[in-house]
């Protein structure tokens, strides 16, 4: 089955830039996803990136897909300590059942 | 105002209890889905729905129950069998099962 990694925790300064990595091993996804999830929260919809694309920039956020490699990331701008959450990448696949597959979630920590 | 409400937000049961959880949607999704999330890990599938009077078992769906019989609503129930219930349940819905999901605000549940 799918496997979808991320490293569990990162911290950087305030106003600094944010590189959070997802590797994953079913190049079947149609879209891949970031999801930002704060403390006691769901989980929000960041961005998304179609299959096809290698680059998506969407105001501070950029989502850079590798598909040879199969790596996805996801890069914060002028980090705030709004920021501060775990962040979780998923794929959709077309297998019957199992649509979504997430990453155990990378925790942001932004230091002022 | 659409969006997907879950009830309620801090539960807490004697172990041997059966407990259900409230899931419900005002946004037409067709597809709902509930998670468990435990500290440290990622999402984890428990049941899924496509359609009314429709569900599916996930990857950890023993000692939990659910059914489907509104559009709008998806409860679960975490039944005395299952061992280790303490954890945050996440719902989410969809248009279709591999469209982009919207979640809940969770609910986390204790068993004492």
């Amino acid at each position: 089955g799918e496997d979808v990694e991320q490293s569990l925790f990162l911290s950087v300064r305030e106003g600094d830039s944010s590189v959070i990595n997802c590797t994953y091993t079913d190049s079947s996804s149609t879209y891949l996803y970031w999801y930002k999830q704060e403390p006691g929260a769901g989980l929000q919809l960041l961005t998304y990136i179609f299959s096809n694309m290698d680059m998506k920039q969407d105001q501070r956020l950029t989502v850079l897909l590798n598909k040879k490699d199969k790596h996805l990331s996801l890069r914060i701008a002028d980090t705030q300590t709004g920021d501060s959450a775990i962040y979780f990448c998923a794929g959709n696949r077309d297998n019957y059942g199992q649509n979504f597959v997430f990453g155990p979630g990378t925790r942001l920590s932004v230091l002022p | 105002d659409g969006g997907i409400t879950q009830s309620p937000k801090y539960l807490f049961r004697k172990e041997g209890q059966n407990v259900t959880l409230s899931c419900e949607q005002n946004l037409n999704h067709d597809a709902m889905y509930w998670y468990r999330q435990d500290p440290g890990q990622g999402l984890r599938l428990i049941y899924y729905s496509q359609i009314v009077n429709d569900f599916q078992k996930g990857d950890i769906a023993e000692g939990y129950s659910v059914s489907r019989e509104k559009k709008e609503s998806f409860p679960l129930t975490v039944t005395s069998a299952q061992k280790n219930p303490t954890a945050f349940y996440l719902c989410a819905s969809s248009i279709g099962v591999e469209d982009e999901q919207f979640f809940g605000p969770g609910t986390r549940l204790t068993v004492l």
